[in-house]
């Protein structure tokens, strides 16, 4: 049972521009929502991420949108650069705080020069 | 302030041998997370520790896996008798607060069973 899901494999933008990247979940008790790139061969790097009491978040090119009625969160990129390339993950954590963090399968981004 | 480090990076095994992981959380985290990865999938929660104690092992496989975080010292994961399906990348994350808060990660550890 796939509770984090990332539908889109891959994605590919030119440099400059807008990267969206999307992620749907099933389970209406999570409340909190994060974002994470990783490098081959690397851990999971923290991006950014959204408590449900909000809608959105930004911090610098990197926004976060959550839609709770819809359970589907997104991040935007602006201005996608080559060294965003890598795979993002989403993760989901719930109400009951055991820390458990529910990650989706990866989608691999790929910023063209 | 240095990140979460893990070691080994690499690990070799054959089967029937014992793995030990360790994890060191950055510095002020008193909270350890494990997740593995394994080929072609995304990571999954195994376990969360706070010093001397275990959160939620809800991840954890019944047999033959363990984790503790001390008083003193680093996180170990601990995997006897491996099989070939234990081969996967580990990884450790530590955070300051309590959940829900960020998750930082440490590098891995790649395990192979041969």
């Amino acid at each position: 049972d796939q509770q984090v899901k990332q539908n889109s494999p891959s994605l590919s933008v030119q440099e400059g521009r807008i990267s969206i990247l999307n992620c749907d979940y099933t389970n209406s008790m999570f409340d909190y929502f994060l974002w994470y790139k990783k490098y081959p061969a690397e851990g999971p790097t923290f991006l950014i991420s959204i408590s449900s009491i909000k809608d959105k978040n930004e911090d610098g090119r990197f926004t976060v949108f959550l839609n709770k009625s819809a359970k589907h969160l997104s991040l935007h990129i602006v201005p996608s650069q080559p060294g965003d390339s890598a795979v993002y993950f989403c993760a989901a954590s719930g109400t009951n705080n055991t820390g458990k963090l529910i990650f989706g399968q990866g989608t691999t981004l790929q910023v063209k020069p | 302030n240095a990140g979460v480090m893990q070691n080994p990076r690499h690990l070799v095994r054959r089967r029937g041998q014992e793995a030990r992981l360790r994890c060191s959380p950055m510095k002020g985290h008193s909270h350890v997370y494990w997740y593995r990865q394994l080929p072609e999938e995304g990571l999954k929660f195994m376990v969360y520790l706070q010093k001397e104690n275990i959160i939620d092992e809800s991840g954890m496989p019944k047999e033959r896996f363990s984790a503790e975080f001390p008083k003193e010292g680093p996180s170990i994961l601990r995997i006897q008798q491996v099989v070939r399906g234990d081969s996967a990348a580990y990884f450790c994350a530590s955070s300051l607060f309590r959940p829900p808060y960020e998750q930082y990660f440490g590098p891995g550890t790649r395990l192979t069973v041969t």
